[in-house]
């Protein structure tokens, strides 16, 4: 069993819909949680990153961490054409472990006009 | 511009030749990572440098790989004795070092895709 858990997709939407990506975890050691975006044949680009539990809003984008049930949430709201990406949760212990990220597989999205 | 490079973009080699990557993080950051992404996968770590010291390798990092700073700025990552296996796309970020809670960001260059025939 893989460490960080994601649904592949794909997932299709149309535009101006509201998208929400979960992951979910196993290792409770694990502190810091960020939401990465990758376009094809690119780097990944970050988006958001919560430290512990709670919600964090940017823009368009809600990232949510429920460290009671290891659970993480992206949200993303009147989605967009240019949104349409792989999108990534990953995790990162910190202490000793600190920058040592830990991805899930990605889940495919793309956005229709 | 001032964002992690990657070189080259795309290598192709055949099993068994050794091949060479190089990567030139962000100039203010002192630690450097090397991930591994296969098709349809999400990046997988590697190693991982605080200037020139490397810190941590995976277990993915068999004798065949090495990864160098020596200066404590770009990296190489050398792989030899290729396998069809190793074709993936190779990814370098670099960041600065933690402090307390401070919030961090690992900044990804554009990877180099590696095809081994």
């Amino acid at each position: 069993q893989k460490e960080v858990e994601q649904d592949p997709g794909p997932l299709s939407v149309p535009e101006g819909a509201i998208v929400s990506l979960n992951c979910t975890y196993s290792n409770s050691a694990f502190q810091y949680f960020m939401w990465y975006r990758q376009y094809s044949r690119k780097g990944p680009e970050l988006l958001m990153y919560t430290y512990s539990s709670g919600n964090k809003e940017d823009g368009r984008f809600t990232a949510q961490v429920d460290k009671s049930s290891k659970y993480i949430s992206l949200f993303i709201r009147d989605s967009q054409p240019s949104d349409s990406a792989t999108y990534l949760c990953a995790t990162d212990a910190g202490g000793t472990s600190y920058g040592k990220l830990t991805f899930g597989q990605g889940t495919i999205l793309t956005v229709h006009p | 511009d001032t964002g992690v490079s990657q070189d080259p973009r795309h290598k192709i080699t055949k099993r068994g030749q050794n091949v060479t990557f190089r990567c030139d993080p962000i100039s203010e950051h002192n630690r450097l990572y090397w991930y591994r992404q296969t098709l349809g996968q999400g990046p997988e770590f590697l190693t991982y440098f605080q200037n020139e010291a490397q810190l941590e390798k995976s277990r993915l990092l068999s004798d065949r790989f090495s990864a160098e700073r020596p200066k404590g700025s770009f990296s190489t990552l050398e792989i030899q004795r290729t396998e069809q296996g190793d074709s993936a796309m190779y990814l370098c970020a670099s960041s600065l070092p933690p402090w307390g809670d401070t919030s961090y960001e690992q900044y990804f260059g554009p990877g180099t895709r590696l095809t081994v025939t």
